[in-house]
């Protein structure tokens, strides 16, 4: 089975400032993909960043990057020019690479609320 | 960009009744539709897989008979809370499958049961 761990249950950050959040994970696979999602107030899930375990390259989306330690299974979400609307939970989440039918099924850490000050 | 639209959106109950929660892909269709429990401020919890013209497939210790999962269409699954129990009070969320890897989720429903 795998885990996925949040260890910062909150964090706060400067409006326009950077601000990373961490992501451990276990898992005896060794193809699969790792995501961050973000849950605002609205309770709406919005995917922030997918990465696949086979690319060694860090995957970017405009501001957020994330830095992938395949080795260390280490998945942390860097998040540059914070802006108010980041303000929200983050959840780190972990997805078997089990061939297309099985594309779905996700493990999620426990979340980082995360606030941005003005 | 497409779009899973889950109902209602908050219910409440009273405790022995039974609460239905659709989730529906609004243009594209979903053959495999999952099914997430979330306690305030928590993580979300997968519950079950549902496929379309079969059984859904449970977590460890979710009860089947009480979380009833009905996916008849290609758009459309349905999670019964059966008898529910002011422990179900929850938010639940649906997502979808579109093609081989694209993700949606719905909006999520709150279930209140007094």
């Amino acid at each position: 089975a795998q885990t996925v761990t949040q260890s910062q249950p909150e964090m706060s950050v400067q409006e326009a400032e950077t601000v990373t959040l961490s992501c451990t994970y276990d898992t005896s696979e060794n193809n699969y993909y790792l995501f961050w999602y973000k849950q605002p107030p609205s309770r709406q899930m919005i995917l922030v960043i997918r990465q696949e375990a086979y690319k060694q390259q860090n995957a970017t989306e405009n501001r957020f990057s994330v830095n992938f330690q395949k080795a260390a299974k280490s998945f942390s979400l860097k998040i540059s020019d914070s802006q108010l609307g980041d303000t929200a939970m983050y959840f780190c989440a972990f997805m078997k690479q089990a061939g297309g039918t099985s594309y779905g099924k996700l493990t999620f850490g426990q979340g980082t609320i995360l606030t941005v000050h003005p | 960009g497409a779009v899973v639209s889950q109902h209602p959106s908050r219910v409440i109950c009273k405790s022995g009744t039974s609460v239905k929660i659709e989730c529906r892909s609004l243009d594209f269709q979903a053959t495999t539709m999952f099914w997430y429990r979330q306690f305030p401020k928590q993580s979300l919890m997968l519950m079950a897989t549902s496929n379309e013209g079969s059984k859904a497939t449970y977590e460890q210790g979710v009860e089947k008979d009480k979380f009833l999962i009905n996916h008849a269409s290609l758009t459309l699954s349905t999670l019964t809370v059966t008898s529910a129990h002011p422990e179900d009070s929850s938010f639940y969320i649906c997502s979808a499958k579109r093609g081989t890897e694209k993700l949606f989720f719905g909006s999520g429903t709150q279930l209140s049961v007094l």
